[in-house]
């Protein structure tokens, strides 16, 4: 059974600083893995899909990347920024449809 | 174009009571999916749709629980009987071909069920 860790569980950083938050998982046969972003209250948003066939993903300040064989992803947050305070989940799909999520970190970027 | 829409956003129900929540995916998206996601917790995956087709029904925590979608666009999820353990946020999603499993799934805003 496909189990997803995020490390840490939450995180507190000065605005201005470069982070990183960690995702792996115990079954490396997997699709893809995406990483989401939700604000309190409210949905998920789509931040970055890496197929299982790439290293890494970039858009703006993020950058996501993928080691299949170790099971390992990090989300990479550049210059982090008052706004991006938020709770980031990763979630990998395997052989079936569904996406198997970790249980996030709250990340809180103090001005 | 519109995302996926869900409604209510809010339910409060007694226990006992029966809910039904709804998800409109995004217009011509063949996969569906719902998923719960408890105060604190990632979500969970429920059920998946292709179409009409109910493919996998593995999540669903108990009988309680039926979801439909019966012309393959919007979908249902029902429960029955609610218990103060279903109050959680419903998550619906949809992706735009079925059979791949590269496909990326889009998500709506979620119903928040609290059952008292």
């Amino acid at each position: 059974k496909q189990e997803v860790t995020q490390i840490p569980a939450a995180l507190s950083v000065p605005e201005g600083e470069n982070l990183v938050l960690n995702c792996s998982f115990t079954d490396s046969a997997i699709y893809n893995l995406q990483w989401f972003r939700q604000d309190p209250g409210k949905g998920l948003t789509s931040l970055l899909l890496i197929q299982s066939s790439q290293r890494e993903q970039t858009s703006g300040r993020l950058n996501a990347s993928l080691d299949k064989s170790s099971g390992r992803s990090t989300l990479y947050i550049a210059a982090s920024q008052p706004g991006d305070s938020a709770t980031y989940l990763c979630a990998v799909k395997g052989g079936a449809q569904k996406l198997v999520f970790g249980q996030g970190t709250r990340l809180t970027i103090n001005p | 174009g519109a995302g996926v829409s869900q409604s209510p956003r809010y339910k409060v129900a007694k226990r006992g009571q029966d809910v039904a929540l709804r998800c409109d995916p995004i217009s011509g998206h063949v996969s569906l999916f719902w998923y719960q996601q408890a105060l604190g917790q990632g979500p969970e995956f429920l059920t998946y749709f292709q179409n009409e087709a109910q493919l996998d029904k593995s999540g669903l925590p108990s009988d309680r629980f039926f979801a439909e979608r019966p012309e393959g666009s919007v979908s249902t999820l029902k429960i029955q009987r609610t218990q103060q353990e279903d109050s959680a946020v419903y998550l619906c999603a949809s992706s735009p071909r079925g059979g791949s499993s590269y496909n990326e799934q889009f998500f709506g805003p979620g119903t928040r069920l609290t059952v008292l």
